[in-house]
């Protein structure tokens, strides 16, 4: 049983760039949330996805968007990329009802 | 304001003592209290969490962690350490009401000596 899956694990992009970043939730779960972890803290919550739906938010500006798909995998997007944005990129995955976060292994995303 | 905070940045035990890892939280509803383990390049893993009932809480890697109300904390604890524990630990809470948003404190980094 595959749990999260996330893609790529590492990512280099110049400042002003766009980046995606991808997410397949584990099988049975409906819900991704996404987290951003600067390097030496704790996972600060960008925002939750549900029925393809942006369900809550996160103290980020409109620079992150997201997507949902069908399929219940996702999509993190950071447009006009600053180098404070550099950092690790976790989803975690659910069930609507209520917790059991499964989280993923992360992308690293570098901004030079 | 909604906050965990975890005192302690860095620990060192000797393999085989106990641990306590301190977390205290400010949180307006009844709180959903977690923990979590993070080793170097990889994502979270769950050791155990809180909802409600008995306020002594068994985990995973025979961790536990108990909840005191009147002192807003959730420390955990382990009898006896192994080299594989060292890793990042953050302690985390959300609430039912949120029903998604987990905050998570800044996480305590445990050493092992051999």
């Amino acid at each position: 049983d595959a749990g999260v899956t996330q893609s790529p694990t590492h990512l280099i992009k110049t400042r002003g760039q766009q980046v995606t970043l991808r997410c397949s939730p584990k099988s049975g779960h409906d819900t991704v949330s996404w987290y951003q972890q600067a390097l030496g803290q704790g996972p600060q919550f960008i925002f939750q996805y549900y029925e393809e739906e942006e369900r809550q938010r996160g103290n980020f500006p409109d620079r992150f968007s997201g997507h949902q798909f069908p399929n219940y995998s996702s999509e993190l997007n950071v447009n006009a990329l600053l180098l404070g944005d550099s950092a690790l990129y976790l989803c975690a995955s659910s069930l609507a009802a209520g917790y059991g976060y499964t989280f993923g292994s992360g992308t690293r995303l570098t901004v030079v | 304001a909604q906050s965990v905070t975890q005192p302690d940045i860095h620990i060192t035990v000797s393999e085989g003592a106990s641990l306590e890892l301190r977390c205290n939280y400010s949180y307006g509803a009844t709180p959903y209290l977690f923990w979590y383990v993070q080793s170097p390049g990889q994502g979270l893993q769950l050791l155990l969490k809180y909802f409600s009932g008995d306020t002594l809480v068994q985990g995973i890697k025979g961790f536990e962690a108990e909840f005191k109300r009147s002192q807003s904390s959730f420390n955990l604890r382990k009898p006896s350490v192994h080299w594989s524990d060292a890793a990042e630990y953050f302690c985390a809470v959300g609430s039912y009401s949120s029903a998604s948003k987990i905050i998570f404190g800044s996480g305590t980094r445990l050493s092992i000596r051999p």
